[in-house]
């Protein structure tokens, strides 16, 4: 059965950072474009940043530049999404997919990690 | 501020049909294609459309896409009341380098 585990909700402070992490069972995630993906309480969705294969390479949007990395360790098939500096306009759900074969719709999806930002 | 145009809300009644539109630029609905998402309650969203109109294995055919111009929708024939969900359009934007989305309708039936 495909899976993909995100890890546990997380509350930190304003000027912090939180690490999410994305597991896949199996190969799932080996071959495949990984994106991060927001959504604060009652909006819409929004994309953080991609990491490719290999890990080699990544994308991130202009509002995170700066305060985001993300980085995958091959030999677990896990991801990671660092954001540092937390607002609290940064509490929201952060989801990681991934980008399908030949298109651009996130086929497979992590079940979320909420992230609370508060002082 | 979302970068595509989605209604906050729409409704139907059990077996009718209902749309939702999703309305882009040039840069984005305009030069790539749309993928529609459905997200449940409390769950993360699920692909529901890709590649404008083409439906993953399992997804009903109640569900239908389109795409003309700068804009596309989202068909949803016989509804059912577990098509109570938020529904959420997404394309490439060229001028971003990365998808954007809509804000996403909240569909209700009645």
């Amino acid at each position: 059965q495909v899976q993909v585990v995100q890890s546990g909700a997380e509350v930190k402070k304003p000027g912090a950072s939180v690490k999410v992490s994305c597991k896949a069972s199996g190969n799932i995630f080996t071959n495949y474009n990984i994106y991060w993906v927001r959504q604060a309480p009652g909006q819409g969705l929004e994309w953080m940043g991609i990491i490719n294969p290999s890990g080699g390479s990544t994308n991130y949007a202009q509002k995170f530049q700066g305060r985001v990395t993300l980085t995958r360790d091959t030999s677990t098939g896990t991801v990671y999404m660092e954001l540092r500096s937390l607002r609290s306009d940064d509490t929201a759900v952060y989801y990681c997919a991934r980008e399908g074969t030949a298109t651009t719709a996130f086929d497979i999806w992590g079940q979320g990690t909420m992230v609370t930002v508060s002082s | 501020q979302s970068v595509l145009t989605q209604p906050p809300s729409a409704s139907g009644t059990p077996g009718q049909r209902v749309t939702v539109s999703c309305s882009g630029g040039s840069s984005n609905i305009g030069s790539n294609t749309v993928n529609w998402y459905q997200q449940l309650p409390g769950t993360a969203p699920k692909l529901l459309i890709y590649t404008n109109n083409q439906r993953p294995s399992g997804v009903p055919d109640r569900f239908s896409g389109s795409k003309s111009g700068t804009s596309a929708s989202l068909a949803i024939s016989g509804l059912q009341s577990e098509d109570e969900a938020d529904y959420h359009c997404a394309a490439w934007d060229d001028s971003l380098n990365g998808p954007v989305f809509g804000g996403g309708t909240k569909l209700t039936v009645l």
